[in-house]
């Protein structure tokens, strides 16, 4: 049981080239989301997950796009980078995050260092 | 709209007693959570509280008052190995967390 994995741990991009950041779980968990970190400002929501086929927008989508065609894949496109999203980069699934009874804590993967230069 | 606050850094003396605070105010709200983040680590869950009340875990206990809008984790008998950051993070009953800045803690000798 390998959790979330996310590849690759660290990549550096010139301004306005385009990548994709993986992201996978193994605990078959509907929700996964995409966070940046930055200092000072914690943990920022890009967009995130409730199942397969569903994706929607957090709190700093723009830039950014995402696909949810399997439940254990949940990879970001970063369309043309831009200096401002040098960044640490977090992946996380949880169980669910739309119970109604209970809420369900994340499992967080490594992270991807990114730097635009 | 959502907001949360929590005290940039903290320092405590190792076997002391550090208590970390937290505030919000989010437009639902289906519980609290508290992560531990090493530097250059992922976060990690630690505490998960949903009523009113104080939730023990070991050295580490989480408490939560809705009507206040208020939370902090307590930390005892604090080891080196407690130096992180501190993350609260509420589940806003919208299918999306939202994370306070989180708080560094440093345990001295």
């Amino acid at each position: 049981n390998a959790g979330v994995t996310q590849t690759p741990k660290f990549q550096v991009l010139k301004t306005g080239q385009s990548m994709t950041l993986q992201c996978a779980q193994d605990m078959n968990h509907e929700y996964m989301s995409w966070y940046r970190q930055d200092p000072g400002m914690g943990l920022r929501l890009i967009h995130y997950s409730v199942g397969a086929g569903i994706t929607d927008q957090g709190e700093v989508p723009n830039g950014y796009n995402v696909s949810r065609s399997t439940t254990e894949d949940f990879p970001l496109r970063l369309l043309s980078a831009a200096p401002s999203q040098t960044s640490v980069y977090f992946c996380a699934s949880s169980y669910s995050a739309t119970g109604a009874i209970s809420s369900y804590e994340q499992y967080f993967g490594p992270g991807t260092r990114l730097t635009v230069t | 709209g959502q907001n949360i606050d929590q005290p940039t850094e903290m320092t405590a003396t190792e076997g002391a007693i550090v208590q970390i605070n937290c505030t919000y105010q989010t437009s639902g709200f289906n519980g609290l959570f508290w992560y531990q983040q090493h530097a250059g680590e992922a976060p990690t869950f630690l505490s998960y509280n949903v009523l009113d009340g104080l939730e023990e875990k070991g050295r580490f206990s989480s408490f939560l008052s809705r009507s206040k809008g208020y939370s902090y984790l307590l930390l005892k008998e604090l080891q080196m190995k407690d130096s992180a950051s501190y993350l609260c993070a509420v589940d806003n009953y919208g299918q999306n967390f939202v994370f306070g800045p989180g708080t560094r803690l440093s345990v001295l000798p």
